[in-house]
C-alpha cells in the first residue's frame, strides 16, 4: 500500500514568489494535516483539512493558505515568499480524527527561499 | 530504511498513575536525535522531548521522561502523575542527518479519574 506523497522533494523559489506544495493521503484517509519544520527542532502546526473542510489552522499568516480536493489530496500555497519560509514542510494523513487517530507522515517538501 | 515503531495503539491510565509509552527507532546512524510529540484533538504537535543519542542521560521536562536504552533502540517516554489533560495522541520521532525527520504512527492515550 502506498503512503503518503508529497511533490516536490525539493522546491527552490526567490523572494516574492509563490510556492505550490502537493500531498497525497493513504487511500481511506480523509483528514490531511500540514506542518512546518524549521531550524531544525521546532514543528509548527500549518492546516488541517478533513472531508474537503478546513477544520483548524496554526498561527501563520494568510499567505499560508491550502485546499483538499475531493480525492482528499491536498495543497499547500505559499505566497509572497519570504527568507524564513525556507523549511521542511510535511503532510500527515489519517482517518477522521476520532478513529484510529494514527497519523503517516509523507518524507516531506523542502522549500528553500534565496 | 529509518523506522519508527510505536506498538500501542492506545492506552488507558487512572488520573495520578505513571504511564510509559513505547517507542522503537531503527537506524544505523551514529548520531541522531529523538523527540517525542503530543497531538490534541485540535491537530497541532506540541513538542514534549528531546533526546540525542550522545546524550548519556536520560532526559527530563518535568512530568515528561525519556527511558533511552541505546543498545535496544528504544526511547519510551514516562509520563508520571497522569492528568485528564494528557489525554492526546503521542508520537515519537526522530531527525537524523539528513535532517529528515521520521515519525511513528502514534499511541492515544486516554486518561481516566
Amino acid at each position: 500500500e502506498a503512503g503518503v506523497t508529497q511533490s516536490p522533494t525539493h522546491l527552490i523559489k526567490t523572494r516574492g514568489q509563490q510556492a505550490t506544495l502537493r500531498c497525497s493521503p493513504i487511500s481511506g484517509h480523509t483528514s490531511v494535516y500540514w506542518y512546518q519544520q524549521a531550524l531544525g527542532l521546532g514543528l509548527q502546526f500549518l492546516l488541517w483539512y478533513d472531508e474537503g473542510e478546513e477544520r483548524n489552522r496554526g498561527n501563520f499568516p494568510p499567505r499560508f493558505s491550502g485546499r483538499q480536493f475531493p480525492n482528499y489530496s491536498s495543497e499547500l500555497n505559499v505566497n509572497a515568499l519570504e527568507l524564513e519560509d525556507s523549511a521542511l514542510y510535511l503532510c500527515a494523513s489519517s482517518f477522521s480524527y476520532g478513529m484510529t487517530g494514527e497519523l503517516f507522515f509523507g518524507e516531506g517538501s523542502r522549500l528553500t527561499v534565496l | 530504511a529509518q523506522k519508527i515503531t510505536q506498538t500501542q495503539p492506545g492506552m488507558f491510565v487512572q488520573e495520578k498513575e505513571a504511564v510509559t509509552l513505547d517507542c522503537t527507532y531503527d537506524t544505523s546512524d551514529q548520531s541522531y536525535g529523538l523527540f517525542w510529540y503530543k497531538q490534541p484533538s485540535s491537530g497541532e504537535m506540541i513538542f514534549l522531548i528531546y533526546q540525542g543519542s550522545y546524550d548519556e542521560q536520560n532526559a527530563t521536562e518535568g512530568r515528561y521522561s525519556l527511558n533511552f536504552q541505546k543498545a535496544r533502540k528504544s526511547a519510551n517516554l514516562v509520563i508520571s502523575a497522569s492528568q485528564l489533560g494528557d489525554s492526546a495522541m503521542y508520537f515519537c520521532a526522530s531527525l537524523y542527518n539528513t535532517d529528515k525527520l521520521i515519525f511513528g504512527t502514534g499511541t492515544r492515550l486516554q486518561v481516566f479519574p
